[in-house]
């Protein structure tokens, strides 16, 4: 039973690039969630995710948006990338309705030169 | 001010020892509670959720104040494997059923031989 799985694990981008994260969640969840954590600091809720539609939202522009999939799986768009976007971006799944806790991939490493 | 306050950190302690992690939340209607841990460059893995009455496994033990809005976690009797990053997690709905999850900026610890 595979867990959550980000891809890609690493990337190095420009600034105002774009850049698309993906991930697929665990087996059996339909909600995810998407987190930035920068160096040093917990990580900091971007949006979720559920019945591809955009649920809840963090303190996050709008150069940053996302899609959910119908099988679940969901992509972080970034738009216009600035060094400040430079974090370890992370994915986590749940089933909402449930009392399971939500479940973290291995993340994405976003360095922006 | 940040709705998840943890100490500063870093912990350096020597293998046996007792740590203590403190934790403090503004916001009151925080539903649930969650102590995470994170290995250097990897994912938060969910250490334990915690409850008002209080709850252990093994030898780590964490409380829960609601009035004060505080949280602890104790571990005992320390092991070299217990260094990571700790942190502090509330979620705004019950028993983390999705919703975004609000984190502290983390407490590191590291134990010595």
């Amino acid at each position: 039973d595979a867990g959550v799985t980000q891809s890609p694990t690493h990337l190095i981008k420009t600034r105002g690039q774009q850049v698309t994260l993906r991930c697929s969640p665990k087996s059996g969840h339909d909600t995810v969630s998407w987190y930035q954590q920068a160096l040093g600091q917990g990580p900091q809720f971007i949006f979720q995710y559920y019945e591809e539609e955009e649920r809840q939202r963090g303190n996050f522009p709008d150069r940053f948006s996302g899609h959910q999939f119908p099988n679940y799986s969901s992509e972080l768009n970034v738009n216009a990338l600035l060094l400040g976007d430079s974090a370890l971006y992370l994915c986590a799944s749940s089933q909402t309705g449930t009392s399971q806790p939500q479940h973290f991939g291995d993340g994405t490493r976003l360095s922006i030169l | 001010r940040k709705e998840v306050e943890q100490d500063p950190g870093p912990f350096n302690v020597p293998e046996g020892a007792t740590v203590a992690f403190n934790c403090t939340y503004s916001n009151s209607a925080s539903q649930s509670f969650f102590w995470y841990r994170q290995d250097c460059r990897k994912e938060p893995k969910l250490l334990m959720s915690v409850y008002s009455s209080g709850n252990e496994d093994g030898r780590f033990t964490a409380q829960l104040n609601r009035a004060s809005q505080y949280i602890s976690l104790l571990i005992r009797d320390s092991k070299l494997s217990d260094s990571a990053t700790y942190l502090c997690v509330v979620n705004h709905l019950r028993d983390n059923q999705g919703g975004k999850l609000i984190f502290g900026q983390g407490t590191e610890l590291s134990v010595k031989p």
